[in-house]
């Protein structure tokens, strides 16, 4: 199939880490996405990661890739409440003419 | 430079009722996407449009709704006899959809139009 799965919602302290999870379909997906959604506001894009790297950081964002069981992460360290949105992760799927599959979202709570 | 606008902003209509929604895409890009998000939730796809290729409707709900893309640029999403399970945010985003590396495939979404069936 074509999903692409996130765990709806999750909630940190302000200050810790955040991590979030998505799992992908596509093994031939060469790029991988995060999209940020702030309340009221479209999707825009955070940062994306080329399938042959294991990690990326971008100062607070690092992503993870793993592969092998297709498993994509986002940490945000030091979360802020500004940090509080729905991050979408999102795959490529070069079986569909290059279409861009979604995940259903999570949305990330900041809690003082 | 100009990103992708939708028009209207707002629209309300009586059950039944057809309607029509428009996006501008980004000048140049060839990968036009719809999708719907309810209040508070993901995006659910609806249709994709790559060059000249034929669209992928697969995700479009039932066959009240299509769409069009005219000369590889505007597209417009149409309604059919609506419901109020259709009350949504309708977003529309594009891309330069040709192979050249990761933000060649970017999605420039654009402000949405919110659709309430009364």
């Amino acid at each position: 199939g074509e999903d692409v799965e996130q765990s709806l919602f999750l909630s940190v302290r302000e200050g810790d880490s955040s991590v979030i999870n998505c799992t992908y379909t596509d093994s031939s997906s060469t790029y991988l996405y995060w999209y940020k959604q702030e309340p009221g506001a479209g999707l825009q894009l955070l940062t994306y990661i080329f399938s042959n790297m294991d990690m990326k950081q971008d100062q607070r964002l690092t992503v993870l890739l793993n592969k092998k069981d297709k498993h994509l992460s986002l940490r945000i360290a030091d979360t802020q409440t500004g940090d509080s949105a729905i991050y979408f992760c999102a795959e490529i799927l070069y079986s569909s003419a290059s279409k861009i599959i979604f995940g259903s979202g999570t949305r990330l709570s900041i809690r003082p | 430079g100009a990103g992708v606008s939708q028009s209207p902003s707002n629209k309300v209509t009586e059950k039944g009722k057809d309607v029509e929604l428009r996006c501008d895409p980004i000048s140049g890009h060839t990968a036009l996407y719809w999708y719907r998000q309810s209040l508070g939730q993901g995006l659910e796809f609806l249709i994709y449009f790559q060059g000249n290729s034929a669209p992928d409707k697969s995700g479009l709900p039932s066959d009240r709704f299509s769409a069009e893309r005219t000369g590889g640029s505007v597209s417009t999403l149409t309604i059919q006899r609506t419901q109020q399970e259709d009350s949504a945010v309708y977003l529309c985003a594009s891309s330069l959809g040709v192979a050249g590396g990761a933000l060649s495939y970017e999605q420039y979404f654009g402000p949405g139009t919110r659709l309430t069936v009364t």
